[in-house]
């Protein structure tokens, strides 16, 4: 199957740095990708989508400013996390819908980001 | 609010029985699907369902869709402890999730 990628698996910081995570399709171009983030024993709770070439759509509480996605290719999106925060301490998931015609169906998910902020 | 919604939230069966877990949603949808997660990794796809479609079969899983309804079940049959993980359905329609069934199979 497709394969999504996320870099960098582990990250930890210091309050008030900023952290950038990569999420990359690797075998497939992805006109969509969505960030999430899960705390632990908790769901999936979905950040932005993310369409290449426009500005991410950002779910209702989520600070814009402060995750900042770019989707500057069809293989690559990345989210910043800004002037990060302990609060800002979880598991970011990407996941992507290949883009070609007929094909769109499925969402295939990165391994995830654990980010520890001190 | 999310679209999916799985119950039960927890689910201890022992090995070689099976696991049934259902999911219902708000809209009307396209397909469905369902994923595992096992604790602290990403998701996996495992199936996805057709919304013209009522049943569907991969391996051990066994997954309907009843429009009529909204609802979906994943059947597990003769589980294994590598089941144990987190079960999770999506909608096309969005792909917000529910809190997920939590199995967990003993050896």
């Amino acid at each position: 199957g497709a394969v999504v990628s996320q870099h960098p698996s582990w990250v930890i910081c210091k309050s008030g740095t900023s952290v950038k995570i990569e999420c990359r399709s690797l075998d497939f171009q992805a006109t969509t990708m969505f960030w999430y983030r899960q705390f632990p024993k908790q769901s999936l709770m979905l950040m932005a989508t993310s369409n290449e070439g426009s500005k991410a759509t950002y779910e209702q509480g989520v600070e814009k400013d402060k995750f900042l996605i770019n989707h500057a290719s069809l293989t690559l999106s990345t989210l910043t996390v800004t002037s990060a925060h302990p609060e800002d301490s979880s598991f970011y998931i990407c996941s992507a819908r290949d883009g070609l015609a007929g094909n769109q169906e499925t969402q295939y998910f990165g391994p995830g980001t654990r980010l520890l902020v001190l | 609010s999310q679209q999916g919604e799985e119950d039960p939230q927890a689910l201890s069966i022992q090995e070689g029985e099976n696991a049934t877990m259902n999911c219902s949603y708000k809209t009307s949808i396209n397909n469905l699907q369902w994923y595992r997660q096992n604790s602290g990794r990403g998701l996996v796809h495992l199936i996805l369902i057709r919304s013209n479609e009522r049943e569907k079969h991969s391996g051990r899983l066994r997954v309907t869709l009843d429009t009529s309804k909204k609802s979906s079940s994943l059947l597990i049959t003769a589980s294994r402890a590598a089941d144990t993980a987190s079960y999770f359905c999506a909608t096309d329609y969005d792909m917000r999730f529910g809190a997920g069934t939590r199995l967990t199979v003993k050896p």
